[in-house]
């Protein structure tokens, strides 16, 4: 148990669907990341918020949508995907100022049909 | 943009034996995380170090950052089953404070 848990830990939807990822922190953390995790390729950073605002956005498509309306909660909408966006999606937590140390949930695994 | 290169990408070795993984990059950073990340779940953390030269022991796992701060390394000893899976390295821009730069990863399989 890291302390960030995300909902739900499967999903497969249709290129049409409008779905959300959810993502929890209990740290007390003021950052919290998204995270796209394709096989045979390093981790890509997605959103960056701190303290609540989106501070960093990677050129990602429009069709995913971050929403942090707190600190502790931070969610991706997903709309009109595509087949090639089928990956883990981790989000993260930190405190910053305080080094480096982020903490990872344990995934979702989004399939697009 | 930093790169981190790790090698081997793959690895498979016998229970008992000793292995080292590399994380190399042109790049100063201000730490370098290592994480293990299991088929399925999110990274966990193993070790952050943060000073030159800096070793971290835990158990059988030996960690070393760099003198400059560009590269480090993860020393198994007497590898298990249990130690399979991914082990990422990640570099914090010395910048930008808490933005980590990602290596590729090593996959390890430990046979019995």
């Amino acid at each position: 148990e890291t302390g960030v848990t995300q909902t739900p830990r499967h999903l497969v939807m249709g290129m049409t669907n409008k779905k959300s990822l959810k993502c929890e922190q209990h740290l007390g953390h003021n950052a919290m990341y998204w995270y796209k995790q394709s096989a045979k390729k390093p981790l890509e950073l997605m959103f960056v918020y701190s303290l609540e605002e989106r501070v960093e956005n990677n050129s990602v498509p429009s069709r995913f949508s971050p929403e942090c309306p707190n600190s502790s909660h931070l969610f991706l909408h997903l709309h009109t995907l595509q087949p090639e966006d089928s990956a883990l999606y981790l989000c993260a937590s930190s405190q910053e100022g305080t080094g480096n140390t982020i903490y990872f949930g344990e995934g979702s695994w989004l399939t697009v049909v | 943009t930093q790169l981190l290169e790790q090698s081997p990408q793959f690895l498979s070795i016998q229970e008992g034996e000793n292995l080292t993984v590399y994380c190399n990059s042109s790049s100063v950073f201000s730490s370098l995380q290592w994480y293990r990340q299991e088929p399925g779940e999110g990274p966990v953390l193993l070790v952050t170090v943060v000073t030159g030269g800096e070793v971290k022991k835990l158990k059988r796992l030996t960690f070393q950052f760099g003198d400059a701060r560009k590269d480090s390394s993860l020393h198994i000893t007497a590898a298990q089953p249990g130690d399979t899976g991914l082990y990422l390295c990640a570099g914090a821009d010395v910048t930008s404070g808490s933005r980590l730069t990602f290596g590729e990863g090593t996959q390890l399989t430990v046979n019995p």
